[in-house]
């Protein structure tokens, strides 16, 4: 089965501008995960979708992120207005409905606010 | 709340040579823990779990064994390859779904 696609791959904007993510998750993956990775540190986890319900987003930064799952298949998060602290590495990864399932991870989207 | 703390990066260490990457952990509960890897321009991989206390995870030569006592689950492989060059991040996951993360160690192998 394919994994978890994310896109874009890279993505360089300018401070203030709006940038959206993509991220579709393995096909019958009811659970979709946000998490990034800034400048290097920890992986941090931003928001949790139980199909199209946002079951968890306490880790959500602030209100210029916004995240969709519209239909319970793939999701967005956009960035609106973009930070310069923005800048890092987006993770999705889904994984089945219940239980301590095993997450896969995407690739990454590759983040750079100038 | 939950944290992992893993050593600070990078490694370098010639080939054959025998790898150790320290992980301590903070948790309520009884955490699920896991190590995942990240090779160069490849997203997250799990390479090993453990769900309980004294059990050993295993997979392509790694090891790691989740010590309760201690607190602990270190990463150990008695001879890294080349191909082992990657991130390797210690996580965690309790009582909800989302997982944390320790900040990641890069090894280097060299030939």
């Amino acid at each position: 089965e394919a994994g978890v696609t994310q896109f874009p791959s890279h993505s360089v904007i300018e401070k203030g501008q709006t940038v959206t993510l993509r991220c579709d998750p393995i096909s019958g993956h009811d659970n979709l995960y946000w998490y990034r990775r800034v400048m290097g540190k920890e992986i941090k986890f931003l928001l949790h979708f139980v199909k199209e319900s946002k079951q968890d987003e306490s880790g959500m930064p602030n209100n210029r992120f916004l995240a969709e799952r519209t239909g319970g298949t793939y999701s967005t998060l956009k960035v609106q207005p973009a930070e310069l602290e923005d800048s890092g590495v987006y993770f999705c990864a889904s994984s089945r409905s219940s239980g301590h399932n095993e997450q896969f991870f995407g690739p990454g989207t590759r983040l750079t606010v100038l | 709340g939950n944290s992992v703390t893993q050593m600070e990066g990078p490694v370098t260490l010639s080939e054959e040579a025998f790898l150790t990457i320290n992980c301590t952990y903070t948790a309520t509960g009884y955490p699920s823990l896991f190590w995942y890897v990240q090779y160069p321009g490849e997203g997250l991989q799990l390479l090993l779990k453990a769900t309980k206390a004294d059990d050993k995870g295993s997979n392509k030569g790694f090891e790691a064994t989740y010590r309760k006592e201690t607190t602990s689950f270190h990463l150990e492989k008695g001879s890294v390859q080349v191909s082992d060059s990657a991130v390797y991040f210690c996580a965690l996951r309790g009582g909800y779904q989302k997982v944390t993360f320790g900040t990641g160690t890069k090894l280097q192998v060299i030939p």
